[in-house]
């Protein structure tokens, strides 16, 4: 199973919105509502997001949002704070059983 | 709250096994399916097994693992295992136990700290 396409790094001015595309195909992310997404920051554990495509888990800011169109998930942070500096990975379930993961996307505040 | 500490990890010479745990507390472990998923040194994240509430009901591995690892857990010790064999350079990695939320293994809202675990020679 290969890893879902997310963009090396996105970044962005405070107070603007970005969005982190990723992309699989019809066989996990195109064909189940099962993606989550994860907030890393460095040297520490993942942090979720995003579940269920636009769920946010209770404490998650609501800056954060999650959609889905065809095989590609997209995650979009609004009012962007120097605090969203991390990776973010995507994940979703496969038609082979198992959870794959996206490569991962660092989000720069500029 | 909610906590996991892994333990277990270090360095183990290509085709030696180890043996991870994961202490878990702060909630009920036994209504929780548990998933353990690996990040190599630089990379990204990598589901590598699942187990069910009850180990014996179901589990499940990535196909880089199957028939290498085995997961398992002790209700009764509020713990988690990963029996780890046979083990490759690509197996180096930090090892994070997650709980999963959705009564299977796909969303995952708690995790570790992780355990380091280097295969070398």
């Amino acid at each position: 199973q290969s890893a879902l396409t997310q963009p090396a790094s996105v970044s962005g001015s405070p107070g603007q919105s970005i969005t982190i595309s990723c992309t699989g195909t019809s066989s996990d992310v195109g064909g189940y509502n099962y993606v989550s997404w994860y907030q890393q920051h460095p040297g520490k554990a993942p942090r979720l997001m995003i579940y269920d495509v636009s769920n946010r888990p209770s404490g998650v800011s609501n800056r954060f949002s999650g959609s889905k169109s065809g095989n590609t998930a997209s995650l979009t942070i609004s009012g962007l704070q120097a605090e969203d500096e991390a990776h973010y990975y995507c994940s979703s379930y496969t038609t082979s059983n198992t959870l794959v993961f996206g490569g991962g996307t660092k989000v720069a505040v500029l | 709250q909610v906590q996991l500490v892994e333990s277990g990890g270090g360095l183990v010479k290509p085709g030696g096994s180890l043996r991870l745990s994961c202490a878990a507390s702060g909630f009920t472990f036994s209504d929780y399916c548990m998933s353990w998923i690996r990040q190599a040194p630089g990379k990204g994240l990598e589901w590598v097994s699942y187990t069910a509430t009850r180990s014996s009901s179901f589990t499940n591995y990535a196909d880089s693992v199957k028939g290498r690892f085995t997961i398992s857990r002790d209700n009764a010790k509020n713990s988690l295992y990963l029996q780890m064999n046979s083990l490759r350079a690509e197996d180096t990695a930090v090892y994070y136990c997650a709980r999963d939320r959705s009564g299977w293994f796909l969303v995952h809202d708690s995790w570790g700290q992780g355990t380091l675990v280097a295969v070398s020679s």
